[in-house]
């Protein structure tokens, strides 16, 4: 699977917005972008995902560039319960269903 | 939603001993389910693949033999921690993925189970 930078920790302020930017610059054309976050001393969960077109769910939304060299998870307004370890993992559609798990971004959300 | 159940949620053991860790999917069948270790501080490491009826694909580097792997319904998987050591200590976590009705793309994790071996 193709692999993915993100920055290792981000602030946030509670109900303000947040980007979470992951960078994949040798995705490929069969590539889903998927994130996962994981709470303290919990397992992870999925959060969203995409392939070209940007994604709304309940939870977040994920904004893919055109080139699909990045993209941006959002959350809309962040809560306390948002604090969490965030994950961005391609997965090859077709290819394993295993998870790689990077050291993903720390997110801070300040009350 | 889907949901996968660990359990116990923490365990204490000596040294020298066997722990069987339970993984279920309460609400669905899991035709595959996957086993993490994550140490202190670290990112979810993936130990093994497992296929209901079949043999577990371990990674590279998990001995087969200490981690011994059983998925023996679309429901439960079970990890044993033979011979456990304090360097085995460690938060394991299970992950399931189901059959059509649920999005192939989605892993439902379990909550971790917390091993301290002492």
């Amino acid at each position: 699977d193709a692999k993915t930078t993100q920055p290792n920790s981000m602030e946030s302020n509670e109900e303000e917005p947040v980007h979470l930017p992951c960078n994949h610059s040798t995705i490929s054309g069969t590539d889903y972008i998927h994130w996962y976050r994981q709470l303290p001393s919990q397992g992870p969960e999925y959060v969203i995902h995409g392939l070209t077109s940007n994604v709304n769910n309940r939870m977040a939304s994920l904004a893919i560039a055109e080139d699909r060299k990045s993209s941006t998870l959002i959350l809309h307004r962040a809560t306390l319960r948002d604090a969490a370890v965030y994950y961005c993992i391609l997965l090859t559609q077709g290819g394993s269903e295993k998870l790689v798990f990077g050291k993903g971004t720390k997110l801070t959300v300040n009350p | 939603g889907a949901v996968v159940s660990q359990h116990p949620s923490w365990v204490i053991c000596k040294s020298g001993t066997s722990v069987k860790i339970e993984c279920r999917s309460l609400d669905f069948q899991a035709t595959t389910m996957f086993w993490y270790r994550q140490f202190p501080k670290q990112s979810l490491m993936l130990m093994a693949t497992s296929n209901e009826g079949s043999k577990a694909t371990y990674e590279q580097g998990v001995e087969k033999d200490k981690f011994l792997i059983n998925h023996a319904s679309l429901t439960l998987s079970t990890l044993t921690v033979t011979s456990a050591h304090p360097e085995d200590s460690s938060f394991y976590i299970c992950s399931a993925s189901g059959l059509a009705g649920l999005s192939s793309y989605e892993q439902y994790f379990g909550p971790g189970t917390r091993l301290t071996v002492t």
